[in-house]
This record gives structure tokens, C-alpha cells and sequence, in this order.
């Protein structure tokens, strides 16, 4: 079973709107939780890293929340642009092992329409 | 711009064609990776790397063989290419907990 749960599955929104994607996650022990921005056919690309300590996070239009105790995290885009559009991935480091390890999510499918 | 490198980008070859999939990095790292993404999927860990010498077979099972002779470079060899193998290939590095991804490799066996 996934330790790390994604919704909604794919999200279609317009230009300028706003939007917010939701992780909730099992892994335990847990050192950060990342936000991944993957475009088509590339890599994913780091959108922001927390801590348990840290409850939010922003990156330009991006904004992070984590509540630890409940194990929920979300990423807000602000104004959305045409370029948003890609998979946004809810990855769960663990550093307890000598490797550390990441657990991903399935990703939320976004798509900006003009 | 990204300091680690895959090659080819895409790839389609016939069923039991031999096949090496590249990756290079310039940062250093010690530690790289080897990633298996389905469309729609999670990334899956197929194989992983402490250092030079190093390797080791990750979560999913994979035919695929890595080696390491060079810090630098990670490369991914499937000896018999078959239909399943088709999927996208992620290579990436870490150091202290922050990973870079290469871009993948997309691998088409016909």
C-alpha cells in the first residue's frame, strides 16, 4: 500500500485561478515532506522541502502547509499560468536509514486552460 | 540548468536488443539512483548507489543491472529488452538529503 496518498487525481482549472492539491501521508519515521513539480517527459523538479516543524512554506506562486500531528499536507498555486501545467508530486523523506529514503506519491495532474 | 545528465532521451528498440541507459553527474554526489516511472504511477526504486563499487537492487524488482566504476556515472544495462520493460527511467543523485533528477529516459520495446 502507498504510504503517500494524493488528491484529486488530475485537476483542470483556468488561467488565473487558484488551486490546492492535497497529500496525506502514512510514513513513519518522517524527516521532511517535498512538494515536486514534474513537467511532461522530465524529471521531478523540487517546489519546496519541511520540516515537522515548519506548518507553511511559499516559493513565488507556491505555498506549502504541513500539520504533522495529522499527517496532511497541501501545495496552494496562486494565479495559475499556463506553464503550471504538469504532475505536482507529495514526496516523504526518511533520513532514518543510512540510504534515506523517499516515498512518492502518484502525483495531481494539473492542467491550466487559457 | 541541470548538473545530471540522461541519455538517450528516447528510446524504441526491438524485443531482446541489449541496452544501456546513461547517466552522468557533475556535482559530485556519492550517492545515485535509478527510478521506473509508469504514466500515472509513482516512482518506483530499481537501483541505488553509495559510491564507487557500490550498488545495490531497490524496492521493485528489475531485470536491469547497474555498475558504478566512476563516481560521476550510473549507467542502466538491460541485456534482453522485452515489451514489459517499456516505461520511463529516472536517474538521480543526492547529497545530504537534497536530490537532483535527471530528466529520464523514455524506453519503448517493441
Amino acid at each position: 500500500k502507498n504510504q503517500v496518498e494524493q488528491s484529486p487525481q488530475s485537476l483542470i482549472i483556468l488561467e488565473g485561478k487558484n488551486c490546492t492539491l492535497q497529500c496525506n501521508y502514512t510514513v513513519s519515521p518522517f524527516s521532511n515532506l517535498r512538494w515536486y513539480k514534474q513537467d511532461t517527459g522530465r524529471g521531478p523538479v523540487s517546489l519546496t522541502i519541511m520540516t515537522f516543524s515548519e506548518n507553511t512554506k511559499s516559493n513565488g506562486r507556491y505555498t506549502a502547509t504541513l500539520d504533522a500531528d495529522t499527517k496532511q499536507s497541501s501545495l496552494h498555486i496562486t494565479a495559475s499560468q499556463l506553464s503550471d501545467s504538469a504532475s505536482y508530486i507529495c514526496v516523504v523523506y526518511d533520513r532514518g536509514s543510512t540510504l534515506g529514503r523517499l516515498y512518492f506519491g502518484r502525483g495531481t495532474q494539473l492542467t491550466v486552460w487559457p | 540548468e541541470a548538473d545530471i545528465y540522461q541519455t538517450p532521451r528516447y528510446l524504441v528498440i526491438g524485443t531482446g536488443k541489449k541496452i544501456t541507459l546513461e547517466c552522468s553527474q557533475t556535482m559530485g554526489h556519492d550517492k545515485m539512483y535509478w527510478y521506473q516511472q509508469d504514466p500515472g504511477m509513482e516512482l518506483h526504486l530499481i537501483h541505488y548507489s553509495y559510491g564507487v563499487n557500490s550498488t545495490e537492487k531497490g524496492d521493485l524488482s528489475s531485470e536491469s543491472t547497474v555498475s558504478r566504476i566512476r563516481t560521476e556515472h550510473f549507467p542502466l544495462t538491460l541485456e534482453s529488452a522485452r515489451p514489459s520493460h517499456t516505461s520511463q527511467y529516472l536517474c538521480a543523485s543526492s547529497d545530504q538529503g537534497s536530490y537532483t533528477f535527471g530528466s529520464g529516459t523514455r524506453l519503448t520495446v517493441v
